[in-house]
């Protein structure tokens, strides 16, 4: 059975740009989570959706948006990136909400 | 939401000692996990525990849900277990997923 797979591992962006990150959960599984990594503030939560709705949301300005197709795969987007957004980005799938959640490897998303 | 603190943040041990590490939070929780984080910065499945003893190996963990805690016993530690050590939880009035800062284990030959 596959795992969490995300797209693309790494990427290296200029300020003022936008982003957007792909994220395939496991099969079967219709809950997806986004974090964010970063040394300073560790990992935090961005949001959650089952179900094709976003579920909960955690404390991010609006640039941070994203959504969850039919399919499950889900998509974040970042506009106008800034230097302070360079962090690793993970994803987790579970078979539902409050289930046991399976994080993929993680984009490295650098901001220059 | 919920306040997570896990200690020690940083613990150094010889090869085969034991380890016990800690999961504190504030609320009520429907979900807790560990994770062990690799150095390509993968989270790895330790164990899905909101409450009870679960074991795995040299591994275990046990959550007292109404004493809002939680433990992660490392026995015979290899140094394969370095790494960081992350507890999240899940739960309270915004039922938010929330990650403690972690705990930096160093396992010496």
């Amino acid at each position: 059975k596959a795992g969490v797979t995300q797209t693309p591992r790494y990427l290296i962006k200029t300020r003022g740009q936008q982003v957007t990150l792909s994220c395939s959960p496991i099969s079967g599984h219709r809950s997806v989570s986004w974090y964010q990594q970063t040394p300073g503030q560790g990992l935090q939560f961005l949001f959650e959706y089952f179900s094709e709705t976003q579920r909960n949301k955690g404390n991010f300005p609006g640039r941070f948006s994203g959504r969850q197709f039919s399919n499950s795969r889900s998509e974040m987007n970042v506009s106008t990136l800034e230097l302070g957004d360079s962090a690793l980005y993970l994803c987790a799938s579970s078979v539902s909400l409050n289930t046991e959640a399976f994080f993929g490897q993680g984009t490295r998303l650098t901001v220059v | 939401g919920i306040q997570v603190e896990q200690s020690p943040p940083d613990l150094i041990l010889q090869e085969g000692a034991n380890s016990t590490l800690r999961c504190n939070f504030s609320d009520s929780v429907n979900n807790l996990q560990w994770f062990h984080q690799n150095p390509w910065g993968q989270l790895i499945n330790l164990f899905y525990s909101p409450s009870g003893t679960k074991q795995n190996g040299r591994l275990s963990a046990t959550t007292v849900a109404t004493e809002r805690y939680s433990l992660l016993y490392i026995s015979s530690s290899q140094t394969t277990d370095s790494g960081v050590y992350f507890c999240a939880v899940q739960g309270g009035r915004d039922d938010k997923i929330i990650f403690g800062k972690g705990t930096r284990l160093h396992i010496l030959p």
